[in-house]
């Protein structure tokens, strides 16, 4: 069975250029989210989806940051424009849902990452 | 005060020690307990996951949750070169994921 596939898994651009990143979850998997893992640190919840709704997008920086996900499958992440700040590698993961039971059990998966560089 | 509060590191081990990673929590909601093991440049990956006190075994590995002084700690025997990773301790309550910083380890042949 695949996995959480990413992509690119590498971005670097200049400040100010808009970037977006896409995720395919494990089929079936209801719930998408987008984390932020920062150098040395934990993965930081930017959305999260049950299907096609965003039900938990309190830490989403919405002046630059959007996302989107379609059809209740693939997600898009987007910044525009980006800033010095915002280098990272951005994590997607998807869960089964988790009033099914699915996330009960802790299993997050998660994609490889896109590593992004803002010069 | 951050939800889950982890030993940073980095901790460097001969082959074959004993590893002892900790964390602490806040928030005594019910909720569950998980060590995720993340390779360099990979996604992290569940390792083992818990919602009681006490001890939890799976191979070389003892997850620990202690309730009573909100401490988690994650135990490897005869620790391995392939076990260098960074290891997240996270824990799960209200539909939401809350994970520590990480502690990179390093296990030397």
């Amino acid at each position: 069975e695949a996995g959480v596939v990413q992509s690119p898994r590498y971005k670097i651009i200049e400040k100010k250029q808009p970037v977006a990143f896409w995720c395919n979850p494990i089929s079936g998997h209801n719930t998408l989210y987008w984390y932020l893992q920062n150098l040395g640190q934990g993965p930081e919840l930017l959305i999260r989806y049950e299907n096609e709704e965003a039900v938990d997008d309190s830490q989403l920086p919405k002046d630059r940051f959007s996302a989107e996900r379609l059809k209740g499958v693939d997600s898009t992440l987007k910044i525009q424009p980006a800033e010095l700040g915002d280098s990272a590698v951005y994590l997607c993961a998807s869960s089964l849902d988790p009033t099914s039971g699915g996330a009960d059990t802790g299993e997050l998966f998660f994609g490889e990452g896109s590593r992004l560089t803002v010069l | 005060q951050k939800e889950v509060e982890q030993d940073p590191g980095p901790l460097s081990v001969p082959e074959g020690a004993i590893v002892s990673l900790n964390c602490t929590y806040s928030n005594s909601a019910f909720q569950y307990f998980m060590w995720y093991r993340q390779y360099s440049r990979k996604g992290p990956e569940l390792l083992m996951y818990t919602y009681s006190s006490g001890n939890k075994e799976d191979g070389r590995f003892t997850a620990q949750v202690d309730k009573s002084s909100k401490y988690i700690s994650l135990f490897i025997r005869d620790s391995q070169p392939s076990d260098s990773a960074t290891y997240l301790c996270a824990k799960y309550n209200f539909n939401k994921f809350y994970f520590g910083s990480g502690t990179k380890l390093n296990v030397k042949p």
